[in-house]
């Protein structure tokens, strides 16, 4: 069974760039799935940040996509999210998540990891 | 692109069947049978229940169902039960390889 975790600093300065893993245990990173990020700000809706395959192609939000970058490890079995030039519009809880089915955020999801933009 | 547009809230009595409602246009919602539904209990992880406008992965209760008509995409939980109560959001295929979430209904089981 698939199990996903992220991690990064839980607390980032205006300016700097926000960086998060996310461990993949219990399968594969190479598999054929999509993996993606997902953010939510407090008490705010769910908001779709971009996705990586397995091969590495990248797709973006296109509002965030100048300052988003989503990368794959596969020797680690592990996948990034790094987010440049943060404001405190980008104080959120972040999820990473496995795309088990087609043109879907995720069917499992890491426990989320929460992210404060502040000096 | 703008958030899919939600009613904030929604309830049922136990039971009964809830049916929440999730607009966007012609360039999400209306142009691709993409549309999942997530559940989303406090504190919690969002959960897949729909997929492609009217699919459940494995393990989804048959009591929740989705269906589309033009910009317009529903869920609907019937025999409403306490488990039930969360937020819920729908999400759409945008094209150009973006997805857009919906703004999010919060379910009270009365």
């Amino acid at each position: 069974q698939v199990h996903l975790q992220e991690s990064g600093p839980g607390l980032v300065k205006p300016s700097e760039t926000l960086s998060l893993t996310c461990a993949v245990s219990g399968g594969s990173i190479s598999s054929s799935n999509w993996w993606s990020w997902v953010r939510q700000p407090p008490g705010k809706g769910l908001e779709w940040i971009g996705e990586i395959s397995h091969s590495g192609r990248t797709n973006y939000n296109l509002s965030l996509k100048s300052r988003v970058t989503i990368s794959i490890d596969k020797s680690n079995n592990q996948f990034s999210l790094k987010l440049s030039s943060v404001t405190a519009a980008d104080t959120a809880v972040y999820y990473c998540a496995r795309e088990g089915y087609s043109f879907t955020s995720g069917d499992v999801w890491g426990q989320g990891t929460t992210v404060t933009v502040s000096s | 692109q703008s958030a899919l547009t939600q009613p904030p809230s929604a309830s049922g009595s136990p039971g009964q069947s809830v049916t929440i409602s999730c607009t966007g246009t012609s360039s999400d919602v209306g142009g691709y049978n993409y549309v999942s539904w997530y559940q989303q209990h406090p504190g919690k992880a969002p959960k897949l229940m729909i997929y492609e406008v009217n699919k459940r992965p494995s393990g989804v209760p048959d009591r929740f169902s989705g269906s589309k008509s033009g910009n317009t995409a529903s869920l609907t939980v019937s025999g409403l039960q306490a488990e039930d109560e969360a937020d819920y959001y729908c999400s759409s295929y945008a094209g150009s390889n973006n997805y857009v979430f919906g703004t999010g209904t919060k379910v009270t089981v009365l």
